[in-house]
């Protein structure tokens, strides 16, 4: 049974270009997280999505950042615009859906690594 | 907001010594707290999780870890280390169901 899987692992980009970091989630789940680590921090939530809903996006920044999370394909975080300040590593998280055990218990993939030049 | 904090950004032990890594949370409510361990180039592995159960919370790989609300603390320990606990440990708080906020992470190196 594969584990989430996230890429690219590592992303490169010149300050102006986008960003796009993918997202699979382990089978049968239907409940994806992203959180950012900025370098010597934790990690930090940033937004909640089931199958074509937005459910929770409180941690996101107001600008420049979007995620889906489509009926078909990956979840896709998006940053538009990339300035230095979010080289981070990106992690994706999923959990299955209609938990009865609560917290949900989230399996989390390798991260994405972004650098931004 | 609840918050946790890991105290030393990096423990070095001997092989067959403690593992003891230290965190203190921060919250209004009772929380859910959680372990996880990263090796390199994987995923978070959750170690174990407190759930207002038992306070001495028993995970894999012979980690464990005791809630102690008079001290804020879910310190995790470890009676004897091994060369294949090298890896990054993060302590994790939940606020609600889903949205968790981790510890800068501790790195763990194990001598032989």
């Amino acid at each position: 049974n594969a584990g989430v899987m996230q890429n690219p692992r590592h992303l490169v980009r010149r300050r102006g270009q986008e960003a796009r970091l993918r997202c699979s989630p382990m089978k049968g789940h239907s409940h994806v997280y992203w959180y950012r680590q900025l370098p010597e921090e934790g990690l930090k939530f940033m937004v909640y999505l089931q199958k074509e809903n937005i459910i929770d996006e409180s941690g996101m920044p107001k600008e420049r950042f979007s995620a889906e999370f489509p009926k078909e394909g990956p979840s896709i975080l998006r940053i538009q615009q990339v300035v230095r300040g979010d080289s981070a590593a990106y992690f994706c998280a999923s959990s299955p859906r209609g938990q009865g055990v609560r917290p949900y218990e989230q399996y989390f993939g390798p991260g994405t690594r972004l650098t931004v030049t | 907001a609840q918050s946790v904090t890991q105290l030393g950004s990096h423990v070095s032990v001997s092989e067959g010594a403690l593992v003891l890594l230290r965190c203190n949370y921060s919250s209004s409510v009772p929380p859910y707290l959680f372990w996880y361990v990263q090796y390199p180039n994987q995923g978070l592995q959750l170690l174990l999780k407190y759930t207002s159960a038992a306070t001495l919370v028993k995970g894999i790989n012979g980690f464990e870890a005791e809630f102690k609300k008079s001290e804020t603390s879910f310190h995790l320990t470890k009676p004897s280390a091994h060369m294949s606990d090298a890896a990054e440990y993060f302590c994790a708080v939940s606020e609600g169901d889903y949205k968790l906020s981790f510890g800068a992470g501790t790195t763990v190196t194990v001598r032989a």
